[in-house]
């Protein structure tokens, strides 16, 4: 059972470019859970999605920023017109369900914005 | 919502104990949970708590109180390899939030 696959691993962007970040989740996961990471800082909450819905992108950016978790295919974390302060580590975690009482991360999309 | 405070750094020896501290504010909390992350590396999942009391699993335990909003990572035995970040999570009617975390520095 592969666990929580992100890709790219490292993504290179000229400023207003876009970004698409994927995340396959755990097999017979249906939570996938969106979080942004700056260097030396902590885990910030992006947008929790289920199969199909966003269930909350309470942590989303107004503008550039979204998210989708189609019926088929993985999850993406789409950001339009990147600027140099969207340069982070970008995490995705899965649960298989929505209680959280563990969830399983991938090994991150490092973003960079030049 | 919710917030989850924490120290931002603990230094200790190899071989000692160290306890990390987590205190939360959310609403329809179900439960406290700890991950680890070490430098350039993705969070990994440690324990979690949904009832009071003490949680073992080898050398890590963790606690949770809630009456006082409060829990804590105990982690024996140190070793040098558990220098890393601790993220504490709540879970509740928001999904999985965490503090800021703490980096624990294990020193010889």
């Amino acid at each position: 059972n592969a666990g929580v696959m992100q890709n790219p691993r490292h993504l290179v962007r000229r400023r207003g470019q876009e970004a698409r970040l994927r995340c396959s989740p755990m097999k017979g996961h249906s939570h996938v859970y969106w979080y942004r990471q700056l260097p030396e800082e902590g885990l910030k909450f992006m947008v929790y999605l289920q199969k199909e819905n966003i269930i909350d992108e309470s942590g989303m950016p107004k503008e550039r920023f979204s998210a989708e978790f189609p019926k088929e295919g993985p999850s993406i974390l789409r950001i339009q017109q990147v600027v140099r302060g969207d340069s982070a580590a970008y995490f995705c975690a899965s649960s298989p369900t929505g209680l959280n009482t563990e969830a399983f991360f991938g090994q991150g999309t490092r973003l960079t914005v030049v | 919502g919710q917030s989850l405070e924490q120290p931002s750094e603990v230094t200790a020896v190899e071989g000692a104990i160290v306890q990390i501290n987590c205190t939360y504010q959310t609403s329809g909390f179900y439960g406290l949970s700890w991950y680890q992350q070490h430098d350039g590396g993705a969070p990994t999942f440690l324990s979690y708590n949904a009832l009071d009391g003490l949680e073992e699993t080898g050398r890590f335990s963790s606690f949770l109180s809630r009456s006082d909003s409060y829990g804590y990572l105990l982690l024996q035995e140190l070793q040098m390899k558990d220098s890393a970040s601790y993220f504490c999570g709540g879970s509740g009617n928001t999904p999985l939030v965490f503090g800021k975390g703490t980096r624990l520095s294990v020193i010889a």
